[in-house]
């Protein structure tokens, strides 16, 4: 089975622009969840969609958003970038998002803010 | 205070040795207990699962949990160069995705 993938792998916007980031999970899982990791606070969780619903929403601005489509496919969504928005961006998909259910995360999207 | 501490190191040690990386954690209601290895530039790589106390052994890997003690190891036995990357112990709540990590440990083995 192919692994999650991530698009574009890097990008480099500058303040105030936005961004989206593209996720396919693994074939057949319907859970992806959304980090953040940064060398300071680390990695931190966004949001995570299940059946293009949100579940769960981390302790972020309103300016991270996402949505997941029919085929589980992901996509994340920066409006009005600010430097430290910098970062590496990281999705993890998941088969079924309940019970003992595994992460297997993507290469994840580095994304510079100049 | 963080809901997951682990020491960020780094850690350097010989080829061959035993290693040992550990996490404590604040929330006793965490249920599941992930060791990721994640390489530079690249995503976390699963490593190792476990969900109840005790000891799971994968190869030269071994991952423990102390939940009375809100504590968990990873062992690496017979350490290789290729084992240097940094190590991230993650933990979740019982019906929620949201993993919740340490800051990781970066770890040297030298040849």
């Amino acid at each position: 089975k192919a692994g999650v993938t991530q698009t574009p792998r890097y990008l480099i916007k500058t303040r105030g622009q936005q961004v989206t980031l593209s996720c396919s999970p693994i074939s057949g899982h319907r859970s992806v969840s959304w980090y953040q990791q940064t060398p300071g606070q680390g990695l931190q969780f966004l949001f995570e969609y299940f059946s293009e619903t949100q579940r769960n929403k981390g302790n972020f601005p309103g300016r991270f958003s996402g949505r997941q489509f029919s085929n589980s496919r992901s996509e994340m969504n920066v409006s009005t970038l600010e430097l430290g928005d910098s970062a590496l961006y990281l999705c993890a998909s998941s088969s079924q998002g309940w019970g003992p259910d595994t992460q297997y995360f993507g290469p994840g999207t580095r994304l510079t803010v100049l | 205070q963080k809901e997951v501490e682990q020491d960020p190191g780094p850690l350097s040690v010989p080829e061959g040795a035993i290693v040992s990386l550990n996490c404590t954690y604040s929330n006793s209601a965490f249920q599941y207990f992930m060791w990721y290895r994640q390489y530079s530039r690249k995503g976390p790589e699963l490593l190792m699962y476990t969900y109840s106390s005790g000891n799971k052994e994968d190869g030269r890997f071994t991952a423990q949990v102390d939940k009375s003690s809100k504590y968990i190891s990873l062992f690496i036995r017979d350490s290789q160069p290729s084992d240097s990357a940094t190590y991230l112990c993650a933990m979740r709540l019982e019906g929620a995705q949201k993993l919740v990590f340490g800051q990781g440990t970066r770890l040297t083995i030298n040849p």
